[in-house]
């Protein structure tokens, strides 16, 4: 089973900055079947970016996928007040895992 | 506007089985997509359960496998899923989810919470 690692585990921003979060895969990924999702508190998780760098319907330009093999990055331009929210990534490549998350708090 | 609606019991005994069932609407379930179950227990993060197609082909988890069932019923344009054996370790939010053809879940149900407890 392919395990992805997300750092950091809290990132601590203001209004208008940009984020970074990191996926890790314990090995590569054969295909790009790399999905970001966001999730707020009393909600589902909500689809951003699939095939590590397609925004889904609807998603703003300011969030953007990138990566291959064993590291993948979701980007967060500028960050606006709905975007603090936990971030998942999440694995295709025969079975499906899911990182264990990164909260995006208001610092 | 494709969604999707989870529904069961929402309180299930230790070592009894746990049944729940996602409702389609706006979409049929013979369309070219995956459906699939996924939880996430209090506080924690998300855990995928299993998928299906419309013509019966199923996935699941490793670790869950064994405890597993999941159906598809087209006439009723739902899926369903089956945990048998379960403890409290099993108590979560359950959601239904369609997965496209890239392994992505991109329609989820709004998630059912899911206690075990005697």
């Amino acid at each position: 089973e392919i395990v992805l690692t997300q750092s950091p585990g809290i990132l601590a921003l203001s209004p208008g900055e940009r984020a970074t979060l990191s996926c890790r895969a314990s090995q590569s990924l054969i295909s790009t079947s790399l999905a970001w999702y966001q999730q707020k508190p009393g909600q589902a998780p909500r689809l951003l970016i699939s095939d590590t760098a397609s925004r889904a319907t609807g998603i703003p330009d300011r969030f953007s996928g990138s990566g291959s093999g064993t590291d993948f990055t979701l980007s967060i331009s500028r960050l606006e007040p709905e975007d603090f929210a936990v971030y998942y990534c999440q694995q295709f490549d025969g079975s499906r895992t899911f990182g264990q998350g990164t909260k995006v708090e208001i610092k | 506007q494709v969604q999707l609606q989870e529904s069961g019991p929402r309180l299930v005994k230790p070592s009894e089985t746990l049944s729940l069932t996602c409702a389609v609407s706006g979409s049929s379930i013979t369309s070219d997509h995956l459906w699939a179950w996924i939880r996430q227990p209090p506080g924690k993060g998300l855990e995928w359960i299993a998928d299906l197609s419309q013509g019966g082909t199923s996935d699941y988890n490793p670790s869950l496998k064994s405890r597993v069932v999941v159906s598809v019923d087209t006439s009723r344009n739902q899926f369903s899923l089956k945990l048998s054996s379960v403890t409290a370790a099993d108590t979560a939010v359950y959601y239904c989810a369609r997965e496209n053809w890239e392994g992505a879940f991109d329609i989820w149900g709004q998630g059912t919470m899911i206690t075990v407890s005697s």
